[in-house]
C-alpha cells in the first residue's frame, strides 16, 4: 500500500517569498491534515479536511497561509508571504475518517527554511 | 494550549535495557491515546494505542499503561535496540466544536539508545 506522498522534500526561500507544498494521501482516506512541526516541538495542526471540506482551520494563520483540497484527494498548502518563523517541517497526514479512534498516517514532510 | 505533555525531553538508555517514556494529560474527558515514533527525517509512525476503558495494552516489545486517576500514561519498550532511537510522542484525539476529533500532540521525548 502506498503511503502519504509529499513534495518537495526540502525548500529554501527568502522571507516575503511564496512557497507551496503538495500532498497526496493514502488512497481511500477521506481525512487529510496539515501539521507544522517546529524543531524540538510536537506537530501542531494547521488544518483538517474531510473530503474537500474544511473541518478545522482554527490554528491556520489565514493572513498568510492557505490550503485547498479541491477534488477531495490531493492537497496544497501555501504560504504567502513567508516569515522567518515559518521555518519548520510541514507534515501531511491522512486517516480513514474523523472519528474518535482514528490513527494518522504521515508523509515524510517538507522541510522549509526561510532566510 | 497543549493537553498532553511529556516529563523528560531526552532519555538515554543502554542497548538491552527497558525504556519507559511518560506522558501526562490534562483533559479528564480524554478517552483515546496514541503513541507515535518519529525517526530522523521521517513523519511520525503509529506504534500503539489505548482506550480509556483499558489500563494496559501490549504490542510487540511495547506496552502502554494508562492511569486515569492521575491522568498519566507511559510507553514501555522492552529490550531496547538501537533502532528504537527516535522521538516518541503521545497524542490524544480531542473533540472539536465541529464534532470531529483532532489528533493533538505533546512535545515529545527523544530516546537515545547506546550500544
Amino acid at each position: 500500500e502506498a503511503g502519504v506522498a509529499q513534495s518537495p522534500r526540502y525548500k529554501i526561500i527568502e522571507k516575503r517569498q511564496s512557497v507551496a507544498f503538495w500532498c497526496n494521501p493514502i488512497s481511500g482516506h477521506a481525512t487529510l491534515y496539515w501539521y507544522q512541526q517546529i524543531l524540538g516541538q510536537g506537530p501542531k495542526l494547521l488544518i483538517q479536511f474531510q473530503n474537500n471540506g474544511v473541518v478545522d482551520d482554527s490554528q491556520l494563520p489565514k493572513d498568510r497561509f492557505s490550503a485547498e483540497r479541491l477534488k477531495g484527494v490531493d492537497s496544497t498548502l501555501k504560504i504567502q508571504p513567508a516569515k522567518l518563523e515559518d521555518s519548520a517541517v510541514y507534515l501531511c497526514a491522512s486517516s480513514i475518517g474523523t472519528g474518535r479512534n482514528e490513527k494518522l498516517f504521515f508523509g515524510s514532510g517538507t522541510q522549509l527554511s526561510v532566510l | 494550549g497543549e493537553s498532553v505533555g511529556l516529563h523528560l525531553p531526552t532519555l538515554s538508555v543502554q542497548e538491552g535495557d527497558n525504556s519507559i517514556i511518560n506522558c501526562a494529560y490534562s483533559n479528564s474527558a480524554s478517552d483515546y491515546f496514541i503513541w507515535y515514533k518519529q525517526e530522523s527525517g521521517k513523519g511520525p509512525q503509529f506504534i500503539i494505542d489505548i482506550r480509556s476503558n483499558m489500563d494496559k495494552r501490549q504490542g510487540q516489545r511495547v506496552t502502554v499503561l494508562l492511569n486515569k486517576t492521575v491522568k498519566h500514561l507511559s510507553l514501555q519498550i522492552a529490550a531496547t535496540q538501537p533502532g528504537d532511537s527516535a522521538v516518541y510522542f503521545c497524542a490524544e484525539n480531542m473533540g472539536s466544536s465541529g464534532g470531529s476529533y483532532i489528533p493533538t500532540f505533546g512535545r515529545g521525548t527523544s530516546l537515545i539508545v547506546h550500544p
